[in-house]
């Protein structure tokens, strides 16, 4: 079965440690994946997507088809940081998503 | 350009009724997807509209229906409203063409049933 696990729901850090939020995925053929972030009280958008190979807001993201893992990345977590991050997977080249459940990310001063 | 808007913002219904939200894709998208977030849950897969015809469907009952209008605008309606439909309703739109692209996310509806 198509899959994501995101097996933090919190993951707190110190301003200026590294950061790596965790997801595993369960997908038959090659996936594309994406990570998306709420911000408090805004809305839900696109952080990055593995093909674009961008790094935005200094998070990097590398698909690791051995281990079946995006995890996300930064090496210095700001307060801005703080939000909420989701992994998401398209099923089968369309736009039915299968998000994971969600890592809530605390950056403390 | 304009995000995605989704009316109204709050709504409370009581078990038994039926409830009809509203989703305002960007101008020029296509597809309109539709998901439920609940702290159990989190966010699931409802059903995805592409030029007034649904393209895809996630595991909800029959009560869960929508439709897509010529101008890309998208209403789902949930009938015989029970305790667990009380979530938020997302709404996200995209251009919807070949192979998958970013999905614009509304946002939501928060429906609450007594």
């Amino acid at each position: 079965a198509q899959r994501v696990t995101q097996p933090e729901k919190l993951l707190s850090v110190f301003k200026g440690a590294p950061v790596e939020l965790k997801c595993n995925y369960s997908y038959s053929g090659s996936p594309e994946l994406f990570w998306y972030v709420q911000y408090s009280r805004q809305r839900l958008q696109l952080l990055l997507r593995h093909i674009s190979r961008e790094s935005i807001k200094g998070f990097t993201a590398d698909l690791n088809k051995g281990e079946t893992s995006f995890h996300l990345k930064k090496p210095f977590a700001q307060e801005e940081d703080s939000a909420m991050y989701y992994c998401a997977l398209p099923t089968s080249g369309t736009y039915k998503y299968i998000f994971g459940t969600g890592t809530r990310l605390k950056v403390l001063a | 350009k304009a995000g995605v808007t989704q009316t109204p913002r709050y709504l409370i219904k009581t078990r038994g009724q039926q409830v009809t939200l509203s989703c305002s894709p960007i101008s020029g998208h296509r597809s309109v997807s539709w998901y439920q977030q609940t702290p159990g849950q989190g966010l699931q897969f409802l059903f995805e509209y592409f030029s007034e015809t649904q393209r895809n469907k996630g595991n909800f009952p029959g009560r869960f229906s929508g439709r897509q209008f010529s101008n890309s605008r998208s209403e789902m309606n949930v009938s015989t409203l029970e305790l667990g439909d009380s979530a938020l309703y997302l709404c996200a739109s995209s251009g919807g063409l070949a192979g998958v692209g970013e999905q614009y996310f509304g946002p939501g509806t928060r429906l609450t049933v007594t």
